[in-house]
């Protein structure tokens, strides 16, 4: 089956600077990869999604970056803010929302 | 439209109890599974769904039971509780179809502690 890594697990950014969060998954007939936030005690929610079809997606301050070749995907976030603090999970599965592999995570600090 | 709702929130059970954990959609969704959510593991696919009758195991479907009688509901049994099912269960639910129409709705959550 489908074996998603995320790295770093903790990562601490000064407000206004740029995070950046990397995943790699193991099945390449996987092709869908969504990024979800999950704030303390909330449900995750979905922020970005890709498929593989295009190597690059913006929405406003995130970015998502999808490397068909090598595994891998990156997730983007410019000018952070202390409300960006969240956990951070990637995924991926093949074509659909419905079974996704998830990765373990990215404790994300904003630092005012 | 009240999305993905879960019963209880918060659950504390004796090791060996059984229980079940609530969940439904009012989205009309076909598409509904079950995760456990496990600090530094990420959310792992327990069971899911692809529409009423139709059930299939997930990653760690050991100890879980489901059914689906109806779209709306998709209820996940305990059969009996163990330690090392103590975690926080999310529902989800997906609308069938591909494109952007297909993002996976999660429920609140429950908390679940075995002593």
């Amino acid at each position: 089956g489908e074996n998603v890594e995320q790295h770093p697990s903790t990562l601490s950014v000064q407000e206004g600077d740029s995070a950046v969060i990397k995943c790699t998954y193991s099945d390449s007939a996987s092709n869908y990869f969504p990024w979800y936030k999950q704030e303390l005690g909330k449900r995750p929610q979905l922020i970005i999604d890709i498929r593989s079809n295009v190597g690059e997606k913006k929405d406003q301050r995130i970015a998502v970056t999808l490397n068909k070749t090598a595994k891998h995907f990156s997730l983007h976030i410019t000018e952070t803010q202390p409300e960006d603090s969240a956990v951070y999970f990637c995924a991926a599965s093949r074509g659909s929302a419905r079974q996704l592999t998830f990765g373990s995570g990215t404790q994300l600090t904003v630092l005012p | 439209n009240a999305g993905v709702t879960q019963t209880p929130k918060f659950q504390v059970l004796k090791t060996g109890q059984s229980m079940t954990l609530q969940c439904a959609q009012d989205m009309n969704h076909e598409y509904m599974s079950w995760y456990r959510q496990d600090p530094g593991m990420g959310l792992r696919l327990i069971h899911y769904s692809v529409g009423a009758g139709i059930t299939d195991q997930g990653e760690v479907p050991n100890g879980y039971n489901v059914s689906r009688s109806t779209t709306e509901d998709f209820p996940l049994r305990l059969l009996s509780a163990a330690p090392s099912q103590t975690s926080v269960y999310f529902c989800a639910s997906t609308a069938r179809g591909g494109g952007r129409g297909e993002t996976q709705y999660f429920g609140p959550g429950t908390r679940l502690l075995v002593l």
